[in-house]
This record gives C-alpha cells, structure tokens and sequence, in this order.
C-alpha cells in the first residue's frame, strides 16, 4: 500500500524566512505523481506544486520549490520569503497507477511577524 | 464559472439518521472522489468514481454509501452505521482517471452530531 509520511506536526518560520516541511512516501510504482497542497483557514484545498516521478529537475512554482530525492523516496517543500498568508496546513500527497491520491496527516505552519 | 460545489456548508445529524452530502461539478470530469478529514488525520479515501454508474470503496468506507447516476454529481450517505460521523467532508474531482492528475477540490462541508 502507498504511504506517505510527514514527520513534522508543527513548524514556524519568521516572516521573509525560508521553511523547508519534509515528507516520505513509499510506493513500488515506477511511474508517480506527487503533490503539495495548501489547506488556509478557510479549508479550501489549493495546489501548491506537482513534480512527475519521471522529472529529474525539481519542480517551482514562484516562492516555492521542491527537493525531489527519487531514490531516497524524499519529496521536501521549500517555501522562501515567507508571508503572512503562506501560514496554513500543508499535505503532501502521492498517486501512481490506477489508485487515488494518498495524503500524508499534514503539517501546519504559522508565519511570525 | 467552472467548479465544484459541496451543499450543505454545515450539517447535523441526529443518531440513528441518514444524512446525504451533496457534491456536483460542471468541469466534466470523469472521476470523482470523497474524502474524510480529522483533525491530525489528514485526508482519508471513503469512496471514488471513474465512471458513471461504478465506485470503489477506499480505506474507510464503512458506514458510508453513494452512486454515480451521472456524471455530474457524486452524493455521499452517511448511514446510521457510522458511529463517529464528525468530521469535515471534502468532494473532488479529476480529468483523468489513471489518477496521475491533479484534483479539484470543493469547500467542503462540516458534518456533526447532535
């Protein structure tokens, strides 16, 4: 079964910092997608990023960006120059094959002003 | 504008009652999906749709039930059989059904006992 694990309940970074959240995950599947999604007080699910397995260059979107070790299954969040408005929870979540999307329980951050 | 809507926003259940959540897209997707989620929990698989007409369960769905009689809508029961029905309700939906895509997702709805 797919697994993904995020070892950190809880993280702060001071605003105009950069925060790096971890995650793991576990398939037998050569071919895969995985994904950050923000969740703000509001609940609403947002895509952050998306890096295909196949991809040897690390996915950006703006302030964000991932470190993508494929054989080390590590897929972490970097989020530089923080803000206000990046506080929220984040999950990683994985998909490969014919299965849905498997979430990680989520890590959340605060910004400090 | 296209997306998903997840009716009610909030809703509570008396013991012993069915209660159906509703979930309808216009981005004419085929896949649908229904998650749970607990606090400290993350996102939980009940059910998901990649077709019309056909659903498999996902990793918690006892007690729950739906049907996929079109392509739009996705409703979830909550049936009397699920003993801790408390939780936030999240409806989605993709383009593919290899599950490689990206999911849409709606806002939600709270669900909670009386």
């Amino acid at each position: 079964a797919q697994t993904v694990t995020q070892s950190q309940p809880e993280m702060s970074v001071q605003e105009a910092e950069t925060v790096t959240l971890s995650c793991t995950y576990d398939t037998s599947e050569s071919d895969y997608y995985l994904f950050w999604y923000k969740q703000p007080p509001s609940r609403q699910m947002i895509l952050v990023i998306r890096q295909e397995a196949y991809k040897q260059q690390n996915a950006t979107e703006n302030r964000f960006s991932v470190n993508f070790q494929k054989a080390a299954k590590s897929f972490s969040l970097k989020i530089s120059d923080s803000q206000l408005g990046d506080a929220a929870m984040y999950f990683c979540a994985h998909s490969s094959g014919n299965t849905p999307l498997v979430f990680g329980k989520g890590t959340r951050l605060s910004v400090i002003a | 504008d296209g997306g998903i809507t997840q009716s009610p926003k909030y809703l509570f259940r008396k013991e012993g009652q069915n209660v159906t959540l509703s979930c309808e897209q216009n981005l004419n997707h085929d896949a649908m999906y229904w998650y749970r989620q607990d606090p400290g929990q993350g996102l939980r698989l009940i059910y998901y749709s990649q077709i019309v007409n056909d659903f498999q369960k996902g990793d918690i769905a006892e007690g729950y039930s739906v049907s996929r009689e079109k392509k739009e809508s996705f409703p979830l029961t909550v049936t009397s059989a699920q003993k801790n029905p408390t939780a936030f309700y999240l409806c989605a939906s993709s383009i593919a059904t290899d599950g490689l895509e990206k999911l849409f997702f709606g806002s939600g709805t709270q669900l909670s006992v009386l």
